[in-house]
């Protein structure tokens, strides 16, 4: 079974709002991952976790925070968004590392408004 | 130098003809090579992975590995009009880069 799931599929927020964005994946794999995509363009790397520690942070923002409190669960919390923040957040994992193939969720579409 | 290039597209092909997509990279150290499919508003879905040199069937397709000429490429076989999307070339060597993609059109 090789299902990634994501919660919510759309989130419309102020520019003042906290929300959450969640994944969650049970095949075991271990390594776990945020990506941003706008459109027309391909996704871009944000974070990525590696048994539960944070391995790679792309010089994201700090209004954006990820967390992983399991090995089956990703959190990515937003704060203080900017409009340009809106776009398509793609989770995805991987057996281990970014040397395997990467399993994509459907992704949640975050407008800012 | 982008780190991974794609043809531009879109490419256009009749339905039951071969498409060929082609993903360069710059990265000499590069070890593993995959290759996305994308439909409109959804989100990236694994077709094929290649980690050596030569050819990997799947199906109607199959991908190509050189790694001298640091190229990968996908061949469609039998293209259908479903197989109408954007296809997202990724690459992991030093670190794990998508490609800007090509967009594939099939027509009937």
């Amino acid at each position: 079974d090789t299902e990634v799931t994501q919660t919510p599929k759309h989130l419309v927020m102020g520019m003042t709002n906290k929300k959450s964005l969640k994944c969650e994946q049970h095949m075991g794999h271990r390594a776990m991952y945020w990506y941003k995509q706008k459109a027309k363009k391909p996704p871009e790397l944000m974070f990525v976790y590696s048994y539960e520690k944070l391995s790679i942070n792309e010089s994201v923002p700090s209004r954006f925070s990820p967390e992983c409190p399991n090995s089956s669960l990703l959190n990515l919390h937003l704060h203080a968004l900017q409009p340009e923040d809106s776009a398509l957040y793609l989770c995805a994992s991987s057996q281990q590392d970014t040397s395997y193939e990467q399993y994509f969720g459907p992704g949640t579409r975050l407008t800012v408004t | 130098q982008k780190e991974v290039e794609q043809n531009s597209g879109p490419l256009s092909v009749p339905e039951g003809a071969i498409a060929s997509l082609n993903c360069t990279y710059s990265d000499r150290v590069s070890q593993s090579f995959f290759w996305y499919r994308q439909y409109s508003g959804k989100s990236p879905e694994l077709i094929m992975s290649i980690y050596s040199n030569g050819d990997k069937e799947d199906g109607r397709f199959t991908a190509q590995l050189n790694k001298a000429s640091q190229y990968v490429s996908l061949l469609i076989r039998d293209s259908q009009p479903s197989d109408s999307a954007t296809y997202l070339c990724a690459v992991y060597g030093q670190n794990f880069v998508f490609g800007p993609g090509t967009r594939l059109s099939v027509l009937p």
